[in-house]
Formats: C-alpha cells, structure tokens, sequence
C-alpha cells in the first residue's frame, strides 16, 4: 500500500523556524518528485514546492509566497521529504500536505497524499 | 501564473442529480489538469487525471473532460457520499495551481 505520512507540525512563534517531514512506503520513493501543498483553516488548497529526483539533480521550484524562505529536501535512503520553514508568518498557518507525483507522463501530478500536519503560527 | 477560476463556488443538489463543475485556465493548459475531492478534515483525494482519465477505484459515476482552457467535472447520479469540495489543478506550468473550490451539498 502506498502510504505517505506527515510529522513535524506544531505551534511556533511569528519569525520561527520549524521542520516538516514526510515519510514514504509502499512505493520506489526515489523515481518520483515529491510536493508540498498546504491549506489554510476554512480556505482552499495552495501548491507550496516541489522537489525533482536524483535524475533531475534534485531540484525544486516553489511557491512566490514562500521562496527564499522555505526548503524542500529529501533523503532517499531513507524515503523521506522534508520541508525547512524559516522566517514564519501568521500567513503560514495551515495543514501541510505531502504528495507524491510522476517525473512524465499523463499520471501527472499529486497523485498520493498524506493525512497532513498541522502549523500554527501564532504569538 | 496561471489562473484556474472555478464555477460555480457551491451547488444543492439531490440525489441522483447530474452535477457539472466547471474550471478555466487563463492561458492554454493542454490536458494537464487533474480533479480531486476532499471531505472535511480528510486529505484530498484525486478523481481525474489527464483531464478525462478516472483514477482506478474511483466510481464511474465521475467523469472529466476539455482541454486547452475550458474544463468539466460531472457527477452522473449524485450519491450521499459525494458530498464534499473539488478541486481542479493544472499541472503544466509552475507554480501549480488550483481552483477556489467547489462545495457540492446534498439537498
């Protein structure tokens, strides 16, 4: 079963800093780039960034609204995406999602995710 | 960045009802646009990819089509179970974005 879990998520203080993990099983972590996508309480979904894979050189690409601030990495050793969100805003509360997609192809995007983990950025 | 504008923003329908949600893109996506569901507290769950290709597993009763910029969602014979938000997502260029969202209620 392919299976994607979230941890990480807390309250943190506006201008903190906090780290998301995403673990992965039930499928070959290291063929697919990986996404994080966020929604904030009663609002609707918004992309956050991407990660490539090996082949690709591990790039990524990102949201304007966290660029520069946030870091999406992963371990492939481990099967683990991570997300390193620093400067945080009150903006930045949401439930941070997981989600796996495919390097080409018509499988497209995000299609497998987490249950999601919540961030609260609050004085 | 490409916009995805998504109508209507909420629909009642009753059971059994044909439902059509209905996504354009600012600019030419191809087909590169996928339909999830999410039910409250849940993670969301994709439906279509491809533009008209079902997720296996995924009833029957969804289907979607379009291409370029315009595109449908329809729900043939609304259940109890679909009541819920959908999205749609364009995947052709970054960033990635989605739709505002469709609440689909059952009356």
């Amino acid at each position: 079963e392919v299976v994607l879990v979230e941890s990480g998520g807390a309250l943190v203080q506006p201008g903190g800093s906090l780290r998301l993990s995403c673990a992965a099983s039930g499928f070959i972590f290291s063929n697919h780039y990986m996404d994080w996508v966020r929604q904030a309480p009663g609002k609707g979904l918004e992309w956050v960034g991407r990660v490539r894979n090996k082949p690709s050189s591990y790039t990524t690409e990102y949201a304007a609204s966290v660029r520069g601030r946030f870091t999406i990495s992963r371990d492939d050793s481990i099967s683990s995406l991570f997300l390193q969100m620093n400067s945080l805003k009150t903006d930045d509360t949401a439930v941070y999602y997981c989600a796996r997609s495919w390097t080409s192809g018509t499988h497209g995007a995000l299609d497998i995710w987490g249950q999601g983990t919540m961030v609260t950025v609050s004085s | 960045d490409i916009q995805m504008t998504q109508s209507p923003s909420s629909l009642s329908a009753s059971v059994g009802d044909r439902v059509t949600i209905t996504c354009r893109a600012s600019q030419g996506i191809r087909n590169d646009l996928g339909w999830y569901q999410q039910k409250p507290g849940k993670a969301p769950k994709r439906l279509i990819y491809a533009a008209s290709s079902l997720e296996s597993g995924v009833p029957s009763r969804f289907s979607g089509s379009g291409s370029g910029t315009e595109f449908t969602l329809t729900i043939s014979g609304l259940q109890p179970e679909d009541s819920a938000t959908y999205y749609c997502l364009q995947r052709n260029n970054y960033p990635l974005t989605f739709g505002q969202g469709t609440k689909v209620e059952i009356k």
